[in-house]
């Protein structure tokens, strides 16, 4: 599995673009890179998935280069209520084996007025 | 639509003792994961269901077993309980096994050990 590391913390002023980048340099083939949110007490939240180059959706965009060592993860224009903790996986999500998808400590944002 | 649902939501166990959670995945969604996250880490995958089938163990002793019904639901077992299982039990489902499906989680059964 694809070990992936992030910044432990970021602070961000309200209104600001927040990019938290994931590094995971042993990316196998068959890995897609998937970007969690989660509160706390809460079950992680779905915000992105991608394999390669640029994905968005209505919520973020997510920047993968040509050699998939490392992603981006991109929030527009912060609010307070984006203050939470951002997990970058990275696995095989393919169903020719098993599913293992390791989360790592995540990325604690907070965001301030 | 109704997401993944778990119960109970909270529970207070004391050593020794056994534990059962249920987690009932998005209509349609054939693949359940069980996941322990104890407090400040990230969660951490314990099981994977596919079609009532055991796909995937993480590193948790056999003390942690788990199950899946014909209607896909789930339950995960926990015997002997430990002070150290104190932590948000969360389960995750997601449509099959293809490797651009999306995993939805619940919002977790929070378990006490005294």
């Amino acid at each position: 599995l694809a070990k992936t590391t992030q910044p432990i913390s970021m602070d961000s002023y309200e209104g600001q673009e927040v990019n938290i980048t994931c590094s995971h340099n042993n990316i196998a083939t068959n890995d897609y890179i998937t970007w969690y949110q989660q509160f706390p007490s809460q079950g992680p939240r779905f915000i992105i998935q991608g394999y390669k180059t640029k994905v968005t959706n209505e919520v973020a965009s997510l920047f993968i280069p040509a050699d998939r060592k490392s992603s981006t993860l991109s929030l527009p224009r912060v609010s307070l209520s984006d203050t939470a903790v951002y997990y970058c996986l990275v696995g095989d999500l393919s169903g020719g084996g098993y599913q293992k998808v390791t989360f790592g400590i995540g990325t604690k944002l907070q965001v301030i007025p | 639509d109704a997401g993944v649902t778990q119960s109970p939501t909270h529970l207070i166990k004391t050593r020794g003792q056994h534990v059962t959670l249920r987690c009932s995945p998005i209509s349609g969604h054939k693949s359940v994961s069980w996941y322990q996250q104890v407090l400040g880490q990230g969660p951490q995958f314990i099981f994977q269901y596919y079609e009532k089938e055991e796909r995937g163990r993480g590193n948790f002793p056999d003390r942690f077993s788990a199950r899946q019904f014909p209607n896909y639901s789930s339950e995960l077992n926990v015997n002997a309980l430990l002070l150290g299982d104190s932590a948000l039990y969360l389960c995750a489902s997601r449509p099959g096994l293809a490797g651009q499906e999306t995993q939805y989680f619940g919002p977790g059964t929070r378990l006490l050990v005294l």
